[in-house]
């Protein structure tokens, strides 16, 4: 079985402070693959990275920033300066490769932590 | 190319009530799902599909039913609504490169 989880509930930070949202996760799998999504208030989900199993790289995008480490099973997500647009519940996910049903397809759950929320005060 | 597209954006049930939840995907993806979600519980896995005809359990299906009715199309239904199936309801699609695009949501209030 595989598990996601965010210990953060809920984060409030003031204006230009960064702030780190962290990820651990579980899966016998080798091969995986993690994501972080971003839901603002509007609702809908949208997508901020990828990660798969063998890249541990740190990736850097404009204020964000992602540290996979294999070791400690984490996948924590750094916000710089943070926004009051960055306001949002931020999920992270993990994928496994899945196994192959009988039509040979591999298929592999997606399963979400239970969210971290920022607020990000002016 | 809208992606993946939901109908209805809103609803309201009584109890007992029963009605189908539609999502479409113009992205010629194999695999679909429905999780919905709820505070506290991230989003959890109702159904999935992993190709035209066929349609797997995910972690809390009951209550529910699916039909993947053709590549396109994936839809889930609630035969006799409940009020703990109130919550939001998203249908997702994902690609061969492994990217999950998510529908807009489905907010359902069962009284």
């Amino acid at each position: 079985a595989q598990k996601v989880t965010q210990a953060q509930t809920e984060i409030s930070v003031v204006e230009k402070e960064d702030v780190t949202l962290d990820c651990v996760y579980e899966t016998r799998d080798t091969t995986y693959y993690l994501f972080w999504y971003k839901q603002p208030p509007s609702g809908e989900l949208v997508f901020l990275i990828r990660r798969n199993s063998f890249d541990e790289q740190n990736e850097i995008s404009g204020r964000y920033s992602w540290n996979f480490q294999k070791s400690t099973s984490s996948f924590n997500f750094t916000i710089t300066a943070s926004q009051v647009v960055d306001s949002a519940v931020y999920f992270c996910a993990l994928r496994s490769k899945g196994e192959p049903n009988a039509g040979g397809t591999s298929y592999g759950k997606l399963t979400f932590g239970q969210g971290t929320i920022l607020t990000v005060h002016p | 190319n809208a992606g993946v597209t939901q109908t209805p954006k809103f609803q309201v049930l009584k109890t007992g009530q029963s009605m189908t939840l539609q999502c479409a995907q113009d992205m010629n993806h194999n695999s679909m799902y429905w999780y919905r979600q709820d505070p506290g519980m991230g989003l959890r896995l109702i159904y999935y599909s992993a190709s035209e005809g066929t349609t797997d359990k995910g972690e809390v299906p009951n209550g529910y039913n699916v039909s993947r009715l053709n590549k396109r199309e994936f839809s889930l239904r609630l035969e006799s609504a409940a009020p703990s199936q109130t919550s939001v309801y998203f249908c997702a699609s994902r690609g061969d490169r492994g990217l999950v695009y998510f529908g807009p949501g489905t907010r359902l209030l069962v009284l």
